[in-house]
């Protein structure tokens, strides 16, 4: 079945970086697009950026721009997302979801299971 | 772009519940249903305003009026107690919203 696993919890100290990754199964990886979306504790979704696993491209959110690196590895059906100068507000879970990109009005089907991050000296 | 939701709705079992979402991009561009419950990721329960999954029961419903989409859930049920979030994009879908989400309490 189409599956979403991401990485496991961080805790990082104010100033660092984290890389979240996203395995995906059971579907074509190079098919979808991959969105990153993180939740605070408490509030709503918040959108940070998707990547294109065909070619590597990127969009991020204005928020995030100069943040936040999206990659991929299509050997191993993989996208990785990393947030550079992490801030206490930062401490959020954060979801990797895809997007069909040949139907990209079907809405994200399947979402990662989440990954909390906090930041915290 | 901005969508607005209000922040709370309570029906009885049984009922009728009705979700709004409301922002200018809808006049252009679809909305989508996330249900989410607590600890758990978003399931998508409606796409392209009215199209609902499959596997999604089908109590679950939507509809579109110029810059507003609702969302019903038909009979409620004490398990469609949770969070429930709108979304929309830009064309390219580059650009992605979320409304603030609405919290229905099962009473």
């Amino acid at each position: 079945q189409v599956r979403l696993v991401q990485s496991g919890a961080e805790v990082k100290e104010p100033g660092a970086s984290v890389k979240v990754s996203c395995r995906a199964s059971g579907y074509t990886f190079t098919g979808y697009y991959m969105y990153w979306v993180r939740q605070a504790p408490g509030q709503g979704l918040e959108w940070m950026g998707r990547i294109n696993p065909n070619n590597g491209g990127t969009n991020s959110a204005q928020k995030f721009q100069g943040r936040v690196t999206m990659t991929r590895d299509t050997s191993i059906s993989t996208a990785y997302m990393e947030l550079s100068r992490l801030r206490s507000d930062d401490t959020a879970v954060y979801y990797c979801a895809r997007l069909n990109i040949a139907a990209a009005i079907s809405g994200f089907d399947c979402w990662g299971q989440g990954t909390l991050i906090t930041v915290s000296s | 772009y901005e969508l607005t939701q209000p922040p709370s709705v309570s029906v009885s079992p049984g009922q009728t519940a009705r979700i709004t979402c409301s922002g200018d991009v809808l006049s252009k561009q679809y909305g989508y249903w996330y249900q989410q419950k607590p600890g758990q990721a978003p399931v998508l329960v409606i796409y392209k305003d009215t199209e609902g999954p499959s596997g999604i029961p089908e109590r679950f419903s939507g509809s579109s009026s110029g810059t507003t989409v609702t969302l019903t859930i038909s009979g409620v049920q004490a398990e469609d107690e949770a969070d429930y979030y709108c979304q929309s994009a830009d064309s390219s879908g580059t650009d992605v919203v979320f409304g603030g989400g609405t919290k229905l309490t099962v009473l």
